[in-house]
């Protein structure tokens, strides 16, 4: 089955500055490529997502970029806010969704 | 549009027992998928149904079952409870992929339902 790993685990950067987190897979088949932001005690939302016909999406201060000869896909958020502290999953989907083990992102304020 | 529910939202239960989840999706989705979420082992598939047929499979034993009705709405079983399957079980609803359009892979996720097994 595919196998899909995250890094890094933990992230701490200061408020206004950049957070990257990476995200590799095992199955090339698969084509869908969500990230979901998780609040403490929240349920994990849809943040932003990218299809293997993609190479690149865009939304406000967050950025998915997909490798498929590699097999891994980036999470970038710029310009870093308290708000966006949380943790972050990134999953693989050809049928069923895979899941990274996530990343808690900290921002100092 | 309201988002995906579940109930209950909190439950405790004894080794031993069995529990009934339940998880209404979006309306218009056909998709309804579970997992398990604990602090060591992140989120895991449990089972995907579409149109009242589980679809998918994760690696979970025979003690974990669900189903789907006709309105989609889906309710997963654990017998036979023990220690380790006290985590929070999140149901996620989507249109499936029928259609193939973008937004038919997009995924939501409900609250949960907290369990706890002592």
């Amino acid at each position: 089955g595919e196998n899909v790993e995250q890094h890094p685990s933990t992230l701490s950067v200061q408020e206004g500055d950049s957070a990257v987190i990476k995200c590799t897979y095992s199955d090339s088949a698969s084509n869908y490529f969500p990230w979901y932001k998780q609040e403490l005690g929240k349920r994990p939302q849809l943040i932003i997502d990218i299809r293997s016909n993609v190479g690149e999406k865009k939304d406000q201060r967050i950025a998915v970029t997909l490798n498929k000869t590699a097999k891994h896909f980036s999470l970038h958020i710029t310009e870093t806010q308290p708000e966006d502290s949380a943790v972050y999953f990134c999953a693989a989907s050809r049928n069923q969704f895979y899941f990274g083990t996530g990343t808690s992102l900290t921002v100092i304020p | 549009k309201a988002g995906v529910t579940q109930t209950p939202r909190y439950l405790i239960k004894t080794r031993g027992q069995q529990v009934t989840l339940s998880c209404s999706p979006i309306s218009g989705h056909r998709s309804v998928s579970w997992y398990q979420q604990t602090p060591g082992q992140g989120l895991q598939f449990l089972f995907e149904y579409f149109s009242e047929t589980q679809r998918n499979k994760g690696n979970f034993p025979g003690r974990f079952s669900g189903r789907q009705f006709s309105n989609s709405r889906s309710e997963m079983n654990v017998s036979t409870l023990e220690l380790g399957d006290s985590a929070l079980y999140l149901c996620a609803s989507s249109l499936g992929r029928a259609s193939g359009s973008a937004s038919s892979y997009e995924q939501y996720f409900g609250p949960g339902t907290r369990l706890t097994v002592t």
